[in-house]
């Protein structure tokens, strides 16, 4: 079945530096979403991407769905504590269909 | 409440028994998704309904799970023969036509 291969697996950053993470498939994705899960919580969305190419942002954040439609990244600018989790990408062949996970990259801030 | 709604969020049971896990997904939300999440990993799929029906039960791992939506709204995962290694978080989520999918909080099954 499809795989997403996410990177790297755990970060450790300062305050108010950049961070960028990344998500790779064997095969082609039409949707990729980025979310982010605190402890105890399911995950939350944070960036919906529909387009090979497209770059959007939210806040501090920015993805960008890759033009191959295998890939996508996450950037994180001036990264503060509330940061912290762990942020997984996910691919959907359909709109309204299932979704495939990454198995994460834990963020660690450190004030 | 506004948001995906999972009970219990805690289950512990003894290997062999059965267990029931209930959503109440957002209201008006048509599509309801079933995932499960093992300790370091991303969440995986198990199940999709589309109002009442199973559009996609690709993800169930066996003939022991099986999960209802009897009115299209609240849905039932159910897990028979339970197994240590169906230990994890089974979460939920809901989509309503024009947005992505919202998750519940989980419910941590622990099979002893």
């Amino acid at each position: 079945g499809q795989q997403l291969n996410q990177s790297p697996q755990s970060m450790f950053i300062q305050e108010g530096e950049d961070v960028s993470m990344n998500c790779t498939s064997s095969s082609i994705f039409n949707t990729w979403l980025w979310y982010k899960q605190d402890p105890g919580e399911g995950p939350v969305l944070l960036i919906a991407l529909y387009k090979a190419g497209e770059l959007t942002s939210n806040g501090r954040l920015t993805a960008q769905f890759g033009i191959t439609r295998k890939d996508s990244f996450l950037n994180i600018s001036a990264s503060i504590p509330s940061d912290v989790g762990i942020y997984f990408c996910a691919g959907q062949l359909t709109h309204a269909g299932k979704s495939t996970f990454g198995d994460g990259t834990t963020l660690t801030v450190k004030p | 409440g506004a948001g995906v709604s999972q009970t219990p969020s805690n289950k512990v049971t003894e290997k062999g028994k059965y267990v029931e896990l209930r959503c109440d997904p957002i209201s008006g939300h048509t599509a309801l998704y079933w995932y499960r999440q093992s300790l370091g990993q991303g969440p995986e799929f198990l199940i999709y309904f589309q109002g009442t029906g199973a559009a996609d039960d690709s993800g169930l791992p066996n003939d022991r799970f099986f999960a209802v939506r009897p009115e299209g709204s609240v849905s039932t995962l159910k897990i028979q023969r339970t197994e240590r290694g169906d230990s994890a978080v089974y979460l939920c989520a809901s989509r309503g036509p024009n947005t992505e999918a919202f998750f519940g909080q989980g419910t941590r099954l622990t099979v002893v």
